[in-house]
């Protein structure tokens, strides 16, 4: 059964910090993994997809790393912003067969201050 | 292109009670997710359908919970009856039609409180 973890559970930084918010799976035969973010009281917005093929996935500000191997991925926010302020989830997708549904961890909690 | 839609977006009842939520995907997306997420939790999937045949229904508490896709679009998730510990924040996802291992587009959400 996979299981997710993320760390740290909560995150507050300044404006303008660089951060890395981790998450870490423990089966390693995934097809892919998604990050996604949550504002309060709303649903999962999809930030990044990765492919178990690739190494990392850029989109803006963001970039996300995957060392299926070791079952790690990062999450990198450049120079951020309070609007960047929300719940970071990681999902891995499993494989195939009884186990490709994405398995989400419980989030890191990040705040920006201004 | 309109997103996901979930209605109503927030409910409450009382135990023993039943309760009717209803999605509609995004266009022309096959895969339609239930998902089950408690407070301070990750979503947990409750139900996958593909069109209108379900294909993972191994969490779901089949008790009390039922789920149908009646034409392959949109779909309704129902709790008879409600427990306490249904109280949680229920999302519906849909994915294109290359299938369940593409990216996944969230709905706002049902908050369902139980008294």
């Amino acid at each position: 059964k996979q299981e997710v973890t993320q760390i740290p559970a909560a995150l507050s930084v300044p404006e303008g910090e660089n951060l890395v918010l981790n998450c870490s799976f423990t089966d390693s035969a995934i097809y892919n993994l998604q990050w996604f973010r949550q504002d309060p009281g709303k649903g999962l917005t999809s930030l990044l997809l990765i492919q178990s093929s690739q190494r990392e996935q850029t989109s803006g500000r963001l970039n996300a790393s995957l060392d299926k191997s070791s079952g790690r991925s990062t999450l990198y926010i450049a120079a951020s912003q309070p609007g960047d302020s929300a719940t970071y989830l990681c999902a891995p997708r499993g494989s195939g067969g009884s186990n490709y549904k994405l398995t989400f961890g419980k989030g890191t909690l990040l705040t920006v201050n201004p | 292109e309109a997103g996901v839609a979930q209605s109503p977006r927030y409910k409450i009842i009382e135990k023993r009670q039943s309760v009717a939520f209803w999605c509609n995907p995004i266009s022309g997306h096959a895969t339609l997710y239930w998902y089950q997420q408690i407070l301070g939790q990750g979503p947990k999937l409750l139900i996958q359908f593909q069109n209108n045949g379900v294909v993972d229904d191994s969490q779901l508490p089949k008790d009390r919970f039922s789920a149908e896709r009646l034409k392959g679009v949109d779909s309704t998730l129902k709790i008879q009856p409600a427990k306490l510990e249904d109280s949680a924040v229920y999302l519906c996802a849909s994915s294109p039609p290359q299938g369940g291992y593409n990216e996944q587009f969230f709905g706002p959400g049902t908050r369902l409180t139980v008294l």
